[in-house]
């Protein structure tokens, strides 16, 4: 089982700021890392599936990097609007021998936008 | 439908009462998930199913819990004698191939929300 670590656990920001997050996981037998945003009354998003170390990817005004070699990856809003006030998860795809790989989600970071 | 579709949407269980919770994935996707969420944590992995075969059910937290997918394609989640500690989001998420390949992504539904009284 990973150890999947989200930090903040929950974060308030005005409209218009900047804000980042964390997502923290083993760092031995990586294979992928998933993002998603969930939305409440919603189902969760997929954002971005992450595979390289050194990759960034971007979607609008959010963007994600990844680094595989000290196991983390962080989640980047620019110009935070209401409308980003979600659930974001990470989960790191856990191969572990198996045919298939399960997804194991950290426990989120909360966003709320304030207009 | 275009999406996963999961029914009940809500549902209140006196304790001991058994539920069936159901998933519907998206057309055509060979592998389907079930995950529980309990309030403030991040959704727990219960079993997985390629098509019709139960290649994972390590995270079913006991043998109230049974889930099938009988002919590749619906899904049900079946408690048993419903416990308070049962209460929670269940989700199910279905994708095109199994997650081994890495750039496949899941598809959730909306969940169940499950309150046993």
């Amino acid at each position: 089982i990973l150890n999947v670590e989200q930090s903040p656990q929950s974060l308030h920001v005005q409209e218009g700021d900047s804000t980042n997050f964390t997502c923290s996981f083993p760092s031995s037998n990586f294979y992928a890392l998933h993002w998603y945003r969930w939305e409440t009354a919603k189902s969760p998003e997929a954002l971005f599936v992450m595979t390289l170390n050194g990759d960034e990817k971007k979607k609008g005004r959010i963007s994600a990097t990844l680094n595989t070699k000290e196991g983390y990856s962080y989640l980047y809003i620019k110009g935070s609007q209401p409308e980003d006030s979600a659930t974001y998860l990470c989960a790191p795809l856990d191969a572990g021998g198996t045919s298939y790989g399960k997804l194991t989600f950290g426990q989120g970071t909360i966003l709320t936008v304030h207009p | 439908g275009a999406g996963v579709s999961q029914s009940p949407r809500y549902k209140v269980a006196k304790r001991g009462q058994d539920v069936a919770l159901r998933c519907d994935p998206i057309s055509g996707h060979v592998s389907l998930f079930w995950y529980q969420q309990a309030l403030g944590q991040g959704p727990e992995f219960l079993t997985y199913f390629q098509n019709e075969a139960q290649l994972d059910k390590s995270g079913l937290p006991s043998d109230r819990f049974f889930a099938e997918r009988p002919e590749g394609s619906v899904s049900t989640l079946k408690i048993q004698r419903t416990q308070q500690e049962d209460s929670a989001v269940y989700l199910c998420a279905s994708s095109l191939s199994p997650p081994g390949q890495v750039h496949t992504e899941a598809f959730f539904g909306q969940g169940t929300r499950l309150t046993v009284v």
